[in-house]
């Protein structure tokens, strides 16, 4: 089962930050949160991961709370194409696999 | 640097036939992994392969099974084909186990 909650589905309007929050209060010391988007007909695709630390690129920024039980992506000026489920995931790396296990994602609706 | 490529994109079968799904990682990536995407059940782990080995494999029958190449590249194979096997299957690699995962868009997979 996968590890996060992240709500059903979240507005933004165009050119707006989109904040989409994920809570993983059961998370391990060597596991990451990583972020993946997927648009309709397409596979997901990677957007952002970290363990601690806060991270940026040039996709987005991921905060994680200083007790690592809960994260934010920040999708700093939203367009239309920003349209997607975007996935919160908890991953482990050992040696038995680094399998992705998703849950429901957060269906994010940008509008004009 | 070209994406994962996955063929054919779309397919259709008949129940009790068997299937082979391609997948080419991006170049230099060692470790390819499957993943089948239903309405019902969302995104789910199938297996994981690493310089030819399979490393991690998820809860499917049987039926599911796969292969790495030396250079790579990977094959699924589904034996006895069900209604139920109708989804997208996604191959995704990445260069190390511990790298994220870049997913190719998928074969879309009916079976009649």
């Amino acid at each position: 089962d996968a590890k996060t909650t992240q709500p059903t589905s979240m507005d933004c309007a165009e050119g707006r930050a989109a904040n989409l929050p994920c809570n993983h209060s059961t998370i391990s010391g060597n596991e990451y949160v990583y972020w993946y988007r997927q648009i309709h007909s397409q596979g997901p695709q990677y957007i952002i991961h970290g363990l601690k630390n806060n991270e940026t690129n040039e996709m987005a920024s991921l905060i994680i709370t200083e007790d690592r039980k809960s994260s934010t992506l920040i999708l700093p000026h939203a367009t239309l194409r920003d349209t997607a489920v975007y996935y919160c995931i908890v991953r482990a790396i050992n040696q038995a696999g680094t399998a992705l296990i998703f849950g429901k994602g957060t269906t994010l609706s940008v509008s004009s | 640097k070209a994406g994962v490529t996955q063929t054919p994109r779309y397919l259709i079968k008949t129940r009790g036939q068997q299937v082979t799904l391609s997948c080419s990682p991006i170049s230099g990536h060692r470790s390819v992994s499957w993943y089948q995407q239903t309405p019902g059940q969302g995104l789910q782990f199938l297996f994981e392969y690493f310089s030819e080995t399979q490393r991690n494999k998820g809860n499917f029958p049987g039926r599911f099974s796969g292969r790495q190449f030396s250079n790579s590249r990977s094959e699924m194979n589904v034996s006895t084909l069900e209604l139920g096997d109708s989804a997208l299957y996604l191959c995704a690699s990445s260069a190390m186990l511990d790298s994220p995962l870049h997913f190719g868009n998928g074969t879309r997979l009916t079976v009649t």
